[in-house]
């Protein structure tokens, strides 16, 4: 399994911009035919899927959120990354990466990031 | 969008009880169903993906079943170690979409 981990600022203001990384390790973001993932889940509440990202470049975003998200990917970096714009209280949440790929006849799901948390105050 | 129902959102049963949850979807999805556990303070992990295939290292005692739109998740005999929240997820067409959660105590 590769292991992913998410970093960025723990806080950002309302009207903002969230910025998060995923580092990749234990494979090449770029090798191979992978989905990348982010996932949100406020404090005590369920899970929603924010949107992907394919090795190729191309991507697929939640309607809800799709106005205010860009998801990229750094090869260089063996990252890929989320920016949502505009932010308010709502966003508050923890954010994981994922990635999950087609192999052999199936799906295949490799663990999840540990999770960072992103408050949005002033 | 694909709507994923999930029932019952909390659940409380005795160590060794057989422990059922279901997942609806609001359209036909195969088997491109997940089940995932998770406990406090940490990231989901998953215990059966295509809807009834056991990941590899997961107890024999979670099951799960189901095709098109309706789905189920047992845990045949309830360990102490299970308290968790359990998530259904399709992955059939995106956005992806997760059941509302299950939180499962111990009485």
């Amino acid at each position: 399994h590769v292991q992913l981990q998410e970093s960025g600022p723990g806080l950002v203001k309302p009207s903002q911009t969230l910025s998060l990384t995923c580092t990749v390790s234990n494979g090449s973001i770029s090798s191979g035919s992978y989905y990348w993932n982010w996932i949100r889940q406020p404090a005590g509440k369920g899970l929603e899927w924010i949107g992907r990202i394919y090795t190729s470049g191309s991507t697929d975003y939640n309607p809800s959120l799709k106005s205010r998200v860009t998801i990229s990917i750094d090869t260089s970096k063996n990252q890929f990354s989320l920016k949502l714009t505009s932010v308010t209280a709502a966003d508050t949440a923890m954010y994981y990466c994922s990635m999950y790929y087609y192999h052999s006849g199936r799906w295949w799901f490799d663990p999840w990031g540990q999770g960072t948390l992103v408050t949005v105050s002033s | 969008d694909i709507q994923v129902t999930q029932s019952p959102s909390s659940l409380s049963a005795s160590v060794g009880d057989r422990v059922t949850i279901t997942c609806q979807a609001s359209h036909d999805i195969t088997n491109y169903l997940i089940w995932y556990q998770q406990k406090p303070g940490k990231a989901p992990k998953l215990l059966i993906y295509d809807a009834s295939d056991l990941e590899t290292g997961v107890p024999s005692r979670f099951s799960g079943s189901g095709s098109g739109t309706e789905f189920t998740f047992t845990i045949t005999s309830l360990q102490p170690e299970d308290v968790a929240t359990y998530y259904c997820q399709q992955y059939d067409i995106v956005p992806w979409s997760f059941g509302q959660g299950t939180k499962l105590e111990i009485k």
